[in-house]
């Protein structure tokens, strides 16, 4: 089935250690976005990347970094720069039609031990 | 002020209401627009596109108000299972990000 992949559901993060999110898409969508949501908050862009090689700071991208080296790949590392990093993660893709809308997968869950 | 703003309810209908969201956007620029559908703890499923004449899915109906920067989803006939959050999203350029609002709760009561 085509859609989006996203591992592990749950991951949990020790103090001072790097975590990376994986986000695999197989609907040969240009660009791909990660978004963190808080409790009872809307969803705040991380990072986006348009095309493969390419990506661009959303509006909380401090402690975040990504890489976009394949157009079906698109993974997220929280950093021990993130001091709140406990959240709910989801990234999400959609053509570069900018009216199609974005589709997501169905998350990874952060905590700190 | 916010790129996209909700009001973050929560809206407590009995079944049967009829129930209506705003969602304003600062962006004249914006160009498309949605509303998605959020279960708790799961992630956010399209529920329509909101075209500029207004669109309407079965009980769902969506309009867009570019003069005063607005965009509405109306549902009639609430169902229990229309319990969720609501979230509109808009683009600001052409492939580029979608910003959300804050989302809405909505609660249906038997």
């Amino acid at each position: 089935d085509g859609g989006i992949t996203q591992s592990p559901k749950y991951l949990f993060r020790k103090e001072g250690q790097n975590v990376t999110l994986s986000c695999e898409q197989n609907l040969n969508h240009d660009a791909m976005y990660w978004y963190r949501q808080d409790p009872g908050q809307g969803l705040r862009l991380i990072y986006y990347s348009q095309i493969v090689n390419d990506f661009q700071k959303g509006d909380i991208a401090e402690g975040y970094s990504v890489s976009r080296e394949k157009k079906e790949s698109f993974p997220l590392t929280v950093t021990s720069a993130q001091k709140n990093p406990t959240a709910f993660y989801l990234c999400a893709s959609r053509p570069t039609d900018s009216n199609q809308p974005q589709h997501f997968g169905d998350g990874t869950r952060l905590s700190i031990l | 002020r916010k790129e996209v703003e909700q009001d973050p309810g929560p809206f407590n209908v009995p079944e049967g209401a009829t129930v209506a969201f705003n969602c304003t956007y600062s962006n004249s620029a914006s160009q498309s627009f949605f509303w998605y559908r959020q279960d708790c703890r799961k992630e956010p499923k399209l529920l329509m596109s909101v075209y500029s004449s207004g669109n309407e899915d079965g009980r769902f109906t969506a309009q867009l108000n570019r003069a005063s920067q607005y965009i509405s989803l109306l549902i009639r006939d609430s169902k229990l299972s229309d319990s969720a959050t609501y979230l509109c999203a808009a683009t600001y350029n052409q492939g580029g990000k979608l910003i959300f609002g804050q989302g809405t709760e909505l609660s249906v009561k038997p």
